[in-house]
């Protein structure tokens, strides 16, 4: 298993750019979520795909979005980036959409400034 | 969601037992406790998770309240390197997200 990859580590972007945050799945999952971490606080879920398709999404506005592949890697799409969008973005694996355990990237560092 | 409290940050020796509680009082019948731990610099870490036995793995134990309303993970020897934050989260068998709250940050000394 090479569990979950996720590039760039860390990024800097100027307000109002965009940026796309890039995952590659845990072999044999086909379900990926994103989830934005601020500093001290716990993650917070922002969707999930599962066989290319959306299957869940949190309170984050219609400019975070995200894409899945047919080899089951992922990208998550920020537009207009503000201030308040720095934070760890984690990606997480599973090989459902049941009860079992996700298996978590080690996260992309975005700062906006 | 339903919500769980855990508290703020515990203390531990190392290579004693630690026991991490999570109260849980509004969980529904359908409600899975998962526990995950953040490890700094790193993304969170499954541990283990139950619906109403108790169970064990090669990291931890969890145990549940008869009723449910609460649960202890219980880590049998802590070492340095489980020095990290732990997550106690409610998912329905259905439900696709992780609601995390903010944890127990766990500090292990010598």
């Amino acid at each position: 298993e090479t569990g979950v990859t996720q590039s760039p580590t860390h990024l800097i972007k100027t307000r109002g750019q965009q940026v796309t945050l890039r995952c590659s799945s845990q072999s044999g999952h086909n379900t990926v979520s994103w989830y934005q971490q601020a500093l001290g606080q716990g993650p917070q879920f922002i969707f999930q795909y599962y066989r290319e398709e959306e299957n869940g999404r949190g309170n984050f506005p219609p400019r975070f979005s995200g894409l899945q592949f047919p080899n089951y890697s992922s990208e998550l799409n920020v537009n207009a980036l503000e201030l308040d969008d720095s934070a760890l973005y984690l990606c997480a694996s599973s090989s459902g959409t049941g009860n079992y355990g996700y298996t978590f990237g080690s996260g992309t560092r975005l700062t906006v400034v | 969601d339903a919500k769980t409290t855990q508290p703020n940050s515990m203390e531990s020796n190392e290579e004693e037992p630690v026991h991490l509680p999570c109260n849980h009082s509004t969980i529904s019948g359908t409600d899975y406790i998962h526990w995950y731990r953040q490890l700094p610099s790193q993304g969170p870490e499954y541990v283990i998770h139950g619906l109403t036995s108790n169970v064990n793995n090669r990291m931890a134990s969890l145990a549940i309240a008869e009723d449910r309303k609460s649960s202890t993970l219980i880590l049998h020897r802590a070492t340095l390197r489980d020095a990290a934050v732990y997550y106690c989260i409610l998912r329905t068998g259905t439900a696709s997200k992780l609601t995390f709250g903010t944890g127990t940050r766990l500090q292990v000394t010598l």
